[in-house]
């Protein structure tokens, strides 16, 4: 099986600027989570979608926000950029229905100048 | 401040040598998950354990989670260049609770 991709994987914008990043799971997995990582912060958790809902979300500002397609992938946005975004953004997958277990994809790595 | 606490943050040490990571809450997990992660990669699943006091081994890597299910460590025998990496516990909540909460990491570094 392919393992999960995410696109792009090195992105550059400026403050005020808003982006999207997409994310696409392993063939069957229905959940899909994002994760900020950070030198500072380690691995936060953003958020998890199931079957295009939300089940879960951190604690982040309204600033972030994602959504789920009904083929099982995501995306994530952020709205007017802070120098604090800066992060690798990680998306990992899982079938969702029992256990914890995930599988990350290599991430996009954001850099807000 | 980190649901879970690693320790040591850093560990560098010789080829050939052994090492133990741990991971450590004040909260009680339904699981736990190691992950190992390189420089520019995503964290890559090591092992979950779930039972209280429960082994696991992975060829030179031993996994044990606690009998209260709030702490776990990591063991490796006869380190290799090719362990180095970031290790990272994870502990998930209930079985609807589907986030992972995560340690700060370890960051192992194995000199040839």
């Amino acid at each position: 099986k392919a393992g999960v991709t995410q696109t792009p994987r090195y992105l550059i914008k400026t403050r005020g600027q808003q982006v999207t990043l997409s994310c696409s799971p392993i063939s069957g997995h229905r959940s899909v989570s994002w994760y900020q990582q950070t030198p500072g912060q380690g691995l936060q958790f953003l958020f998890e979608y199931f079957s295009e809902t939300q089940r879960n979300k951190g604690n982040f500002p309204g600033r972030f926000s994602g959504r789920q397609f009904s083929n099982s992938r995501s995306e994530m946005n952020v709205s007017t950029l802070e120098l604090g975004d800066s992060a690798l953004y990680l998306c990992a997958s899982s079938p969702g229905t029992s256990g914890n277990e995930q599988f990350f994809g290599p991430g996009t790595r954001l850099t807000v100048l | 401040t980190q649901l879970l606490e690693q320790s040591p943050q850093f560990l560098s040490i010789q080829e050939g040598e052994n090492l133990t990571v741990y991971c450590n809450s004040s909260s009680v997990f339904s699981s736990l998950q190691w992950y190992r992660q390189e420089p520019g990669e995503g964290p890559v699943l090591l092992v979950t354990v779930v039972t209280g006091g429960e082994v696991k081994k992975l060829k030179r890597l031993t996994f044990q989670f606690g009998d209260a299910r709030k702490d776990s460590s990591l063991h490796i025998t006869a380190a290799q260049p090719g362990d180095t990496g970031l290790y990272l516990c994870a502990g998930g909540g209930a079985s609807n609770d589907y986030k992972l909460s995560f340690g700060a990491g370890t960051t192992v570094t194995v000199r040839a």
